[in-house]
């Protein structure tokens, strides 16, 4: 199975803070990874897909980088809606795998 | 609008079963291909397993933990997907979401539509 491995696990940030997240695959996916926002109490919701292709109605201040096995998600200027957890997930083979999650929370 | 509602959800000993049904709404639901995705409490995201349109071939994908438990199913008919579990297990216990699967660019997958889940405990 691929393993995919984010960091940092947590992090305290405050609003109008840049964000960065990364995602690192155990073997190469292409751009085969998509980036997941999720709050407490609610379904996960796409943000990213193919590594760098924003979803239709998320916010231009999120953005995704990388290819291979190294993947960045960057959130400029940071909101409060924003504070949550973030997962990557790859979508190059099955089983489909996540990240552990990364915890954006207020400083 | 794209909607999916699952139920199903609730209460069993260890080594029952349960169905989880989700229910599609607002898109072409036998063109779709679907997954089911659980969250343990407190817990990230896990993978269950995916069914492919019946276009594609129908063929349906297990993670290890609940392959031979568990079975992925569809009626296109009813616009619903399926999720017969059986032998459940303590560890089985979630919150069990069923995904729309979106088609990017060069084959690229990702789950565009969650369901708001539908909570499963296994305990005696």
């Amino acid at each position: 199975d691929i393993q995919m491995t984010q960091s940092p696990s947590s992090l305290s940030a405050s609003a109008g803070d840049r964000v960065i997240i990364t995602c690192r695959a155990s073997q190469s996916i292409s751009n085969y990874l998509n980036w997941y926002q999720q709050k407490p109490g609610k379904a996960p919701k796409l943000l990213i897909y193919a590594a760098s292709s924003l979803q239709s109605g998320v916010p231009s201040r999120f953005s995704g980088s990388g290819s291979g096995t190294d993947f960045t998600l960057t959130i400029t200027s940071l909101q409060p809606e924003d504070f949550a957890t973030y997962y990557c997930q790859q979508s190059y083979t099955t089983p489909v795998t996540f990240g552990q999650g990364t915890k954006v929370e207020i400083k | 609008e794209v909607q999916l509602v699952e139920s199903g959800g609730g209460l069993v000993e260890p080594g029952g079963s349960l169905r989880l049904s989700c229910a599609a709404s607002g898109f072409t639901f036998n063109n779709a291909w679907m997954t089911w995705v659980r969250q343990a409490p407190g817990k990230g995201l896990e993978w269950i397993g995916r069914i492919k349109s019946k276009n594609d071939g129908g063929a349906i994908d297990y993670a290890a933990p609940v392959k031979g438990r568990f079975t992925i199913s569809r009626d296109d008919s009813k616009n619903t997907l399926y999720l017969q579990m059986d032998s459940l297990k303590t560890e089985d216990t979630a919150l069990y979401y069923c995904t729309s699967v979106g088609d990017g660019p060069k084959q690229t997958r990702y789950f565009d539509c969650w369901g708001q889940g539908t909570l499963v405990t296994v305990s005696s």
